[in-house]
């Protein structure tokens, strides 16, 4: 019953340095997204994805960039990364039709 | 656009007793969705309960309840027999629509519940 997987669950980065955050899900939802969280608040869009091919920004996409090449996969490009990207980013997929969104369990992200 | 507020950040609550948490929403679409997620210490976001808005009953799952009162725009989780480990933070969310059917989730600040022994 592996859900939603992200890998690394810790990372510490030096500004500039360029990094990628894995999602992978295995119940074949049509959508994926990732969102961050910030001390003191709830979480907020980033990117998102209806289906293989399809990407749109968030809320809050400066800084990062997506691709979805399958349905399983949907990771997170850090390009150039700035301490204001310190935070718990989240990864969740979701199945047309469902209402809830299954999460997984958090990258913890330093950039110092 | 959508807004979700919890004007809770922390509550303290004896074992066993039940607690409410507090969601007040604020959007202009008549279909939209309202959602309690729980995150332990551990970090990670556990589902809990979810209400549409065109729902007639109040939402229930094992000790979770969500009284819906939509003239008011509130959303209230109701946890009943408290346990320890209903300790965590917990966030309200509302979904919003994104293109080809995709959903976003706009969430509030959380409240921080402690139950204490």
């Amino acid at each position: 019953n592996a859900g939603v997987t992200q890998t690394p669950k810790f990372q510490v980065l030096k500004t500039g340095q360029s990094m990628t955050l894995q999602c992978a899900q295995d119940m074949n939802h049509e959508y994926m997204s990732w969102y961050r969280q910030d001390p003191g608040m709830g979480l907020r869009l980033i990117h998102y994805s209806v289906g293989a091919g399809i990407t749109d920004q968030g809320e809050v996409p400066n800084g990062y960039n997506v691709s979805r090449s399958t349905t399983e996969d949907f990771p997170l490009r850090l390009l150039s990364a700035a301490p204001s990207q310190t935070s718990v980013y989240f990864c969740a997929s979701a199945n047309r039709g469902r209402t809830e969104a299954f999460f997984g369990q958090g990258t913890r992200l330093t950039v110092v | 656009a959508q807004k979700i507020t919890q004007t809770q950040p922390g509550m303290f609550v004896q074992e066993k007793e039940a607690v409410t948490l507090d969601c007040t929403y604020d959007t202009s679409d008549p279909s939209y969705g309202l959602f309690w997620y729980k995150q332990p210490s551990s970090g990670e976001m556990i589902f809990l309960i979810y209400q549409g808005s065109y729902d007639q009953q109040n939402a229930t799952e094992g000790r979770y309840s969500l009284n819906f009162q939509k003239a008011r725009k509130s959303a209230n989780l109701v946890i009943s027999a408290s346990q320890l480990g209903d300790s965590a933070m917990y966030f309200c969310a509302m979904r919003e629509a994104l293109i080809q059917g995709a959903q976003k989730l706009v969430f509030g600040q959380g409240t921080r519940l402690t139950i204490n022994p």
